[in-house]
C-alpha cells in the first residue's frame, strides 16, 4: 500500500540557518510527488513538484527538494530561511494513473529570530 | 490563486443534524476533491469527482456522501453529523488525474464543530 512519511512532526531553525524536512514514500509503482505549504488558517498551496526529468526541483521562493528513487525519498531543503517560511509543510505523493494523492502527516517548521 | 471558493467557512452545529459544505470552482476543471485534515493525519482523501454526477471513494468516505450536478460545484454531505466528523475540510480541483500529474489546488477550508 503507498504511504508517506515525514519523520519530522517539528523542526524549530533559527533565521538565516539551512533546514531540511524529510520525507519518504513507499510505492510499486511510479510516482509524482508534491511539497505544499500551508500558512495559519488558509488551504495548502503548491510550493514544488516532480513529475519526471531532473531529479533537482526548485520554487520561486528558495526552496528545493530532490527525488531520491534508490531511497523513496523527496527531502525538501532550503539554505537560507525567513521567519516568512514559519509555517507547516506537506509531502505529497501520487501514482501515475492514480487520482488519490497521499499526504504525510505535515512538518511545522518555526524559523526563530 | 484558484478560484476555489469553500462555504461556509465556519460552522458549529449539533450531533446528528444534517450539514452540507459546498465547494464552488471557476477554473472549469474536470476533478474535484473533499479532504479532512486532522491533526495527526495530514489530509485524508474523502471523495473525489471526475465529472458531473461521476463520483468516486476515497480513504474515509464513511458517513460522508457527495453531489456534483454541475461542473463548478461540488457538495459534501454529512446525514447525521458526528463528533468524529469535527474536522477542517479542504476541497480541491485539477485539471486532469493522475496520468498527466497535474497538481491539485485547495480551497481555504471550512471549519467544522460538532458539539
Amino acid at each position: 500500500a503507498q504511504s508517506v512519511t515525514q519523520l519530522d512532526s517539528q523542526v524549530p531553525v533559527f533565521e538565516e540557518a539551512p533546514v531540511e524536512l524529510r520525507c519518504n514514500y513507499s510505492s510499486s509503482v511510479s510516482v509524482y510527488l508534491f511539497w505544499y505549504v500551508q500558512y495559519p488558517n488558509q488551504g495548502l498551496q503548491l510550493l514544488l513538484k516532480y513529475l519526471s526529468g531532473s531529479t533537482l526541483v526548485e520554487s520561486i521562493n528558495g526552496f528545493e527538494a530532490e527525488f531520491n528513487k534508490s531511497q523513496t525519498s523527496f527531502h525538501l531543503r532550503k539554505p537560507s530561511v525567513h521567519i516568512s517560511d514559519t509555517a507547516e509543510y506537506f509531502c505529497a505523493v501520487k501514482e501515475t494513473g492514480a487520482n488519490n494523492l497521499f499526504f504525510g502527516t505535515g512538518t511545522r517548521l518555526t524559523v526563530i529570530p | 490563486d484558484a478560484g476555489i471558493t469553500q462555504s461556509p467557512r465556519h460552522k458549529v452545529t449539533e450531533t446528528g443534524t444534517p450539514v452540507t459544505l459546498r465547494c464552488h470552482q471557476t477554473e472549469n476543471h474536470r476533478y474535484m476533491y473533499w479532504y479532512r485534515q486532522d491533526p495527526g493525519h495530514g489530509l485524508r482523501l474523502i471523495h473525489y469527482s471526475y465529472g458531473v454526477k461521476d463520483t468516486d471513494k476515497g480513504e474515509v468516505s464513511d458517513g460522508y456522501s457527495v453531489s456534483r450536478s454541475k461542473t463548478e460545484d461540488f457538495l459534501l454531505t454529512l446525514e447525521s453529523a458526528t463528533s468524529s466528523q469535527t474536522s477542517v475540510y479542504f476541497c480541491a480541483i485539477s485539471e486532469s488525474g493522475g496520468g498527466l500529474g497535474q497538481p491539485q489546488h485547495f480551497g481555504d477550508g471550512t471549519r467544522l464543530s460538532i458539539l
